[in-house]
């Protein structure tokens, strides 16, 4: 009964370089957010997805920022030309929905260091 | 735009207290609300939801809501040094809508 997978756990990166954060939901979760975490701040909403759907993605930067959730495999959040600014820690959240009610859990969360 | 807001902190309470966490929200239409646990360099952790206005009890956890107000708070009783975390209120709008967090509010337990 897994819960909620990401990688990889720490990410370095140099300025200019692509990173790239997978996110397996739980089992049988069809909807998927990821949040953004700066260090003593609280959870930025990013972008949620459905399967090969993005329904919300008004927390996501204009550019380099891009997020998919296909058909088959993980949800992969993809920074392109990385910035020092980027570096946070990135956490993926999945859930069912019943009616009006989203309970969402958590996975351990990809800290990238931008160096 | 939807905010939600908690108390600045840290709070800091005594082993055995009763810890009162509190939080407002702006969108009148928002229709579900939790509670998340985060220990520090680790993920957010599920405590409680509610979406009805009144109390909702679970061990030592007691969740309020009063919709009128826009107010939601958690009560933790019987204060331990285990709880000692930041501790997220987060709030959804609709089956369709992401939950918004607030900044959250560093709890401290002293033993």
């Amino acid at each position: 009964n897994a819960g909620v997978m990401q990688n990889p756990r720490h990410l370095v990166r140099r300025r200019g370089q692509e990173a790239r954060l997978r996110c397996s939901p739980m089992k049988g979760h069809s909807h998927v957010y990821w949040y953004r975490q700066l260090p003593e701040e609280g959870l930025k909403f990013m972008v949620y997805l459905q399967k090969e759907n993005i329904i919300d993605e008004s927390g996501m930067p204009k550019e380099r920022f891009s997020a998919e959730f296909p058909k088959e495999g993980p949800s992969i959040l993809r920074i392109q030309q990385v910035v020092r600014g980027d570096s946070a820690a990135y956490f993926c959240a999945s859930s069912l929905v019943y009616g009006t009610l989203t309970e969402a859990f958590f996975g351990q969360g990809t800290r990238l260091t931008v160096v | 735009q939807k905010e939600v807001e908690q108390n600045s902190g840290p709070l800091s309470v005594p082993e055995g207290a009763i810890a009162s966490l509190n939080c407002t929200y702006s969108d009148r239409g928002s229709q579900s609300f939790f509670w998340y646990r985060q220990y520090s360099g680790k993920s957010p952790e599920l405590i409680m939801f509610i979406y009805s206005n009144g109390d909702k009890e679970d061990g030592r956890f007691t969740a309020q809501l009063n919709k009128a107000s826009q107010y939601v708070s958690l009560l933790i009783r019987d204060s331990q040094p285990s709880d000692s975390a930041t501790y997220l209120c987060a709030v959804n709008s609709g089956a369709n809508s992401k939950l918004t967090f607030g900044k959250g509010i560093t709890l401290s337990v002293r033993p």
